[in-house]
């Protein structure tokens, strides 16, 4: 049974950097043939594609995030990790791992982490 | 503003059928056969239940359906239940992103 589960500050200050971290159980990163990723909810809102990552290391990320994401994998722990920078209160979301077949197809998610952004 | 438009609310009584709409462009929904849709129950991940248009997850009743027409989509869902009352999102592949609709709120009367 694939599980993802997300980790991190669940408080973070305007201009920071974000770092949140997906662990994956059931499945191995290093040989799926599944796209790995992040999307996000800002409360009472829509959900917003941040990006992928495919275990060849090619990295596929919003136009409007782009300059302030990152995408990586830690295969030996079998994680992958979100950065992202120059944080505002714009970016106070739950933010959610998940797995994907491609074409965004999101068939796997983990539960969420609330992620906001204030001093 | 949403990329991908759906209407904010639909109902239905039980056992009725409801359809969702997701109006694109020629450079996602019309112009690729990924489109996916999720249910999202309140404080909730959201679930896949129709992927690359029309196919369902293993697990997902055969009541929800997926259709597509030009650059617009549609989610069908027959027999409509109690625990069908959630926000749908649809979603579509476009060259180097995915694109997501504002959502749908679905009330079962």
């Amino acid at each position: 049974q694939l599980q993802l589960q997300e980790s991190g500050p669940g408080l973070v200050k305007p201009s920071e950097t974000l770092s949140l971290t997906c662990t994956v159980s059931g499945d191995s990163i290093s040989t799926s043939t599944y796209y790995w990723g992040w999307i996000r909810q800002p409360p009472g809102k829509g959900l917003e594609w941040i990006g992928t990552i495919f275990n060849t290391g090619s990295t596929y990320y919003s136009p409007s995030l782009k300059s302030r994401v990152t995408i990586s994998i830690d295969m030996s722990k079998n994680q992958f990790s979100l950065t992202l920078s120059s944080l505002t209160a714009a970016d106070t979301a739950v933010y959610y791992c998940m797995r994907e077949k491609g074409g965004g197809s999101s068939f796997n998610w983990g539960q969420g982490i609330l992620v906001t952004v204030s001093s | 503003q949403s990329a991908l438009t759906q209407p904010p609310s639909a109902s239905g009584s039980p056992g009725q059928s409801v359809t969702i709409s997701c109006t694109g462009s020629s450079n996602d929904v019309g112009g690729y056969n990924y489109v996916s849709w999720y249910q999202q129950h309140p404080g909730k991940p959201p679930k896949l239940v129709i992927y690359e248009v029309n196919k369902r997850p293993s697990g997902v009743p055969d009541r929800f359906s997926g259709s597509k027409s030009g650059n617009t989509a549609s989610l069908t869902v027959s027999g409509l239940q109690a625990e069908d009352e959630a926000d749908y999102y649809c979603s579509s592949f476009a060259v180097g992103k995915i694109i997501f609709g504002g959502g749908t709120k679905l009330t079962v009367l």
